[in-house]
């Protein structure tokens, strides 16, 4: 039980278009949703939580109007990299919670973006 | 506002020997502390988790870590390293029981040597 999807696992695209990373909770409700970005031997760095129905929560420093998220259903949220450049080529994972106590978060395999 | 360690970023271990992985956190509040692995171009899979109860916490494919609140530590450690054993390690701390709120130590990469 517990998984998470990430669709697509790799994408590469041209500087100056938009790319959209699907992540899904397979088989429970997730109430929470996290996205992560990774660096290279890098540890993941929190870039926003959503809640479904809501408007996400973005870390400091993150640019809400260029890494656009959605949480439009229990089980699916999506992060839009608007107007990409190279500079955001890197691995994007997210997680998902069911957000009961106890819970923990189940991740992603995690997206590859590479922006020429 | 809390914080993880982790002591050394490369550890490697000969196959079959004691795999020590070690994780340190400060927390102002009782913590929540969690052990993930990742394999190559992969998500992170849950290897242990500490809540409450005892603090010797076991976990997937034969790993366990122990909480030491007077240390403030949470060491993972396997007694027979495999080969297959060979990935990052990612200690993480929680101030909240609900799956919230994760902070992420910097990771270690174990290298099983033959």
């Amino acid at each position: 039980g517990a998984v998470v999807s990430q669709h697509p696992s790799r994408v590469i695209c041209k500087s100056g278009t938009s790319v959209k990373i699907e992540c899904r909770s397979l088989d429970f409700q997730a109430t929470t949703m996290f996205w992560y970005r990774q660096f290279p031997k890098q540890s993941l760095m929190l870039m926003a939580t959503s809640n479904e129905g809501s408007k996400a929560t973005y870390e400091q420093g993150v640019e809400k109007d260029k890494f656009l998220i959605n949480h439009a259903s229990l089980t699916l949220s999506t992060l839009t990299v608007t107007s990409a450049h190279p500079e955001d080529s890197s691995f994007y994972i997210c997680s998902a919670s069911p957000g009961g106590l106890g819970e923990t978060q189940y991740f992603g395999p995690g997206t590859r973006l590479l922006v020429l | 506002a809390q914080s993880v360690t982790q002591l050394g970023s490369h550890v490697s271990v000969s196959e079959g020997a004691l795999v020590l992985l070690r994780c340190n956190y400060s927390s102002s509040v009782p913590p929540y502390l969690f052990w993930y692995v990742q394999y190559p171009n992969q998500g992170l899979q849950l290897l242990l988790k500490y809540t409450t109860g005892a603090t010797l916490v076991k976990g997937i494919n034969g790993f366990e870590a122990e909480f030491k609140k007077s240390e403030t530590s949470f060491h993972l450690t396997k007694p027979s390293a495999h080969m297959s054993d060979a990935a990052e390690y990612f200690c993480a701390v929680s101030v909240d029981n609900y799956g919230q709120n994760f902070v992420f130590g910097p990771g270690t990469r174990l290298s099983v040597l033959p």
